[in-house]
């Protein structure tokens, strides 16, 4: 079993419209929660940490659910440059090598 | 905004030849980390360091590989002898206490011919 899941998708998005996106971890031991952006050939870039209570930043929104060991990301009223790979990111213990998910693709249309 | 910043962007180099990757991480930041990312791909954790030595490496990281800090700043990845399939970008990332995760370098694009 992957360490961490993503459905690759991708999303296609009106621009304007919302869209949510989950990802997977199998360990249970698992600490910190992330979701980096990366874009074309560069580098990931930190969108958010996730908390356990839920955490908002502007249109996005990231949940974590640890008995059922998933997290998700919703992007409200997408913009065109919301288009890129959504990164899940897991570690387990502070300081520690991070844990990449494959990525889930969104495309923002016009 | 600090910046990871990495040297060269991208290197050519021909097969069996060494190569040195540069990083220069976050001043104030402890922990080091290097990650690559073969196209289409995911990218994988290759080894993370701290307090001037290695304190986790992947099974991706073999004798062919190594890493130094030579001074207050740098932070360098050696491949000793490439191959075809070390081609990927490797990323360079750190953190450190009140860091807001982990901040990752633009990359450099390893191309073996």
């Amino acid at each position: 079993r992957k360490e961490v899941e993503q459905d690759p998708g991708p999303f296609n998005v009106p621009e304007g419209a919302t869209v949510a996106f989950n990802c997977t971890y199998s360990n249970s031991a698992s600490q910190s929660f992330f979701w980096y952006r990366q874009d074309c050939r560069k580098e990931p870039k930190l969108l958010m940490s996730v908390y356990s209570s839920g955490n908002e930043d502007g249109r996005f929104t990231a949940q974590l659910n640890r008995a059922s060991q998933y997290i998700s990301l919703l992007i409200r009223d997408s913009k065109l440059s919301d288009s890129a790979t959504y990164l899940c990111v897991v570690n387990s213990d502070s300081w520690g090598k991070l844990q990449f998910g494959a990525g889930t693709q969104v495309v923002v249309t016009p | 905004e600090p910046e990871v910043t990495q040297t060269p962007s991208h290197q050519v180099t021909q097969m069996g030849q060494e190569v040195i990757l540069r990083c220069v991480p976050i001043s104030n930041h402890l922990y080091f980390y290097w990650y690559r990312q073969i196209l289409g791909q995911k990218v994988e954790f290759l080894v993370s360091f701290y307090n001037n030595e290695i304190s986790e490496k992947s099974e991706i990281f073999d004798d062919q590989f190594s890493v130094e800090r030579p001074d207050g700043s740098n932070f360098t990845l050696k491949i000793r002898s490439t191959k075809l399939e070390d081609s990927a970008m490797y990323f360079c990332a750190s953190t450190g206490p009140g860091a807001a995760g982990y901040t990752f370098g633009s990359g450099t694009r390893l191309t073996v011919v």
